[in-house]
């Protein structure tokens, strides 16, 4: 079974431009979750969508958006970008049952450079 | 505050010389701890789940254990390939999102 895929791998920004990362979970998944990791914060969780409805969020800034198609893949939008939003964004899927407590398997991530 | 601690931040070990690395939380209605192993440059790899205090699970060279404020990751008889940052993350509460701790930093030197 193909793992979690996020694409692009490597992105380079400047200041004020605006990205859209891709994510697409592992087959029969329904929930995709995002999460930002960076040396001095960690991995903090962004938001999780399932069936194609935002079921969390977390406490980054409304510059940051997602949403999720009907075929369970996920997109990340991130508006004027800052040189802190440097970081490597971490996609994860779970639970084709809606469970709250299954396993998230993560992507190799997308590492944003911003410039 | 919700919080999970990994301890130590790093450790280097000879290979062959068993460990633990720990991970205490300090959240309310924990429901699942999860722990993670993490190369350089690469998303995290799903180690173990475990869901309740006194449960454990065993994979090759690691084992997992739960009490009621941390866990354990147990290493025996570790080889340089086991050298990796090891994450741990707690789901609470009402929501999905896997709260991490800082990791620690594994050597294992031949």
């Amino acid at each position: 079974k193909a793992g979690v895929t996020q694409t692009p791998r490597y992105l380079i920004k400047t200041r004020g431009q605006q990205v859209t990362l891709s994510c697409s979970p592992i087959s029969g998944h329904r929930s995709v979750s995002w999460y930002q990791q960076t040396p001095g914060q960690g991995l903090q969780f962004l938001f999780e969508y399932f069936s194609e409805t935002q079921r969390n969020k977390g406490n980054f800034p409304g510059r940051f958006s997602g949403r999720q198609f009907s075929n369970s893949r996920s997109e990340m939008n991130v508006s004027t970008l800052e040189l802190g939003d440097s970081a490597l964004y971490l996609c994860a899927s779970s639970s084709p049952f809606g469970g709250t407590t299954d396993t998230q398997y993560f992507g190799p991530g997308t590492r944003l450079t911003v410039l | 505050e919700d919080q999970v601690t990994q301890s130590p931040e790093a450790l280097r070990l000879q290979e062959g010389e068993s460990s633990s690395l720990n991970c205490s939380y300090t959240v309310s209605g924990l429901r699942g701890l999860f722990w993670y192993r993490q190369d350089p440059g690469k998303g995290p790899e799903f180690l173990f789940t475990l869901y309740s205090a006194g449960e454990e699970k065993e994979k090759e060279r690691l084992k997992a254990t739960l009490t009621k404020k941390e866990s354990f990751l147990h290493i025996t008889a570790p080889k340089p390939e086991d050298s990796a940052t090891y994450l741990c993350a707690v789901i609470f509460g009402a929501t999905n999102k896997l709260i991490f701790g800082t990791g620690t930093l594994l050597a294992v030197q031949p």
